[in-house]
């Protein structure tokens, strides 16, 4: 069974501070992974994602994630965080057939002026 | 740019009553989902359907839940007769493909129940 778990339901930073959330997954098979962002009274959308190309994966709004297999890891990260980036994050795992996308339980993301 | 639709927004009801929530998935998407997400808690895999069957459901897509694709645009979740624990948020998404498959969600139906 898939699963991804992320560490640290609440991270805090101060604007322009490196942002990184922390996710590691679980999987028999190689998969595809995903982190989706959702702000208030909206839902997901996707950030970015990872298919078994490049392992360094580029997302919208500056963020990216870097796949390592040896770590079982999928973090994400932003050089310098804004003010609008406060939200909720969610690491998402799917296998190849992709029917069932499972979602960690989500970290939320606070930017200090 | 294309959107998932879902209707109501919000919706109040007994516990015992039947409630639809419906979802308008991308005109030109093939699978669909239903996740929810409980206040303060995980987004919840509940159930796929590509090619007007369910593909995968979780343990708690139980026999209370229902979906359907009734008329080609549409896609509903029905819940037969609410408990109090199924108030949570309930998102409907659709994808093009599977597999490296991302998900288009609505906005979700905040469903309550008393």
């Amino acid at each position: 069974a898939q699963s991804v778990t992320q560490l640290g339901s609440h991270v805090s930073v101060s604007e322009g501070a490196l942002v990184l959330l922390r996710c590691n997954y679980s999987s028999s098979v190689p998969p595809y992974l995903f982190w989706y962002v959702q702000y208030p009274n909206q839902g997901l959308q996707l950030l970015l994602k990872y298919t078994s190309a490049a392992t360094l994966v580029k997302g919208i709004n500056g963020f990216e994630a870097e796949f390592k297999k040896s770590e079982t890891s999928f973090h994400l990260t932003k050089p310098s965080a804004h003010m609008s980036d406060a939200a909720e994050y969610f690491c998402a795992v799917s296998d190849r057939e992709g029917f069932k996308t499972i979602f960690g339980a989500g970290t939320r993301l606070f930017v200090k002026a | 740019e294309p959107e998932v639709t879902q209707t109501p927004s919000h919706q109040v009801t007994q516990m015992g009553q039947e409630v639809i929530l419906r979802c308008v998935p991308i005109s030109n998407h093939l699978y669909f989902y239903w996740y929810r997400q409980i206040l303060g808690q995980k987004v919840e895999f509940l159930v796929s359907f590509y090619n007007n069957e369910i593909s995968e459901k979780s343990e708690i897509f139980d026999d209370q839940f229902s979906v359907e694709r009734p008329d080609g645009s549409n896609f509903t979740l029905k819940i037969r007769s609410t408990k109090l624990e199924d108030s949570a948020m309930y998102f409907c998404a659709s994808s093009v493909i599977s597999g490296a498959n991302v998900l288009t969600f609505g906005a979700g139906s905040r469903l309550t129940v008393l």
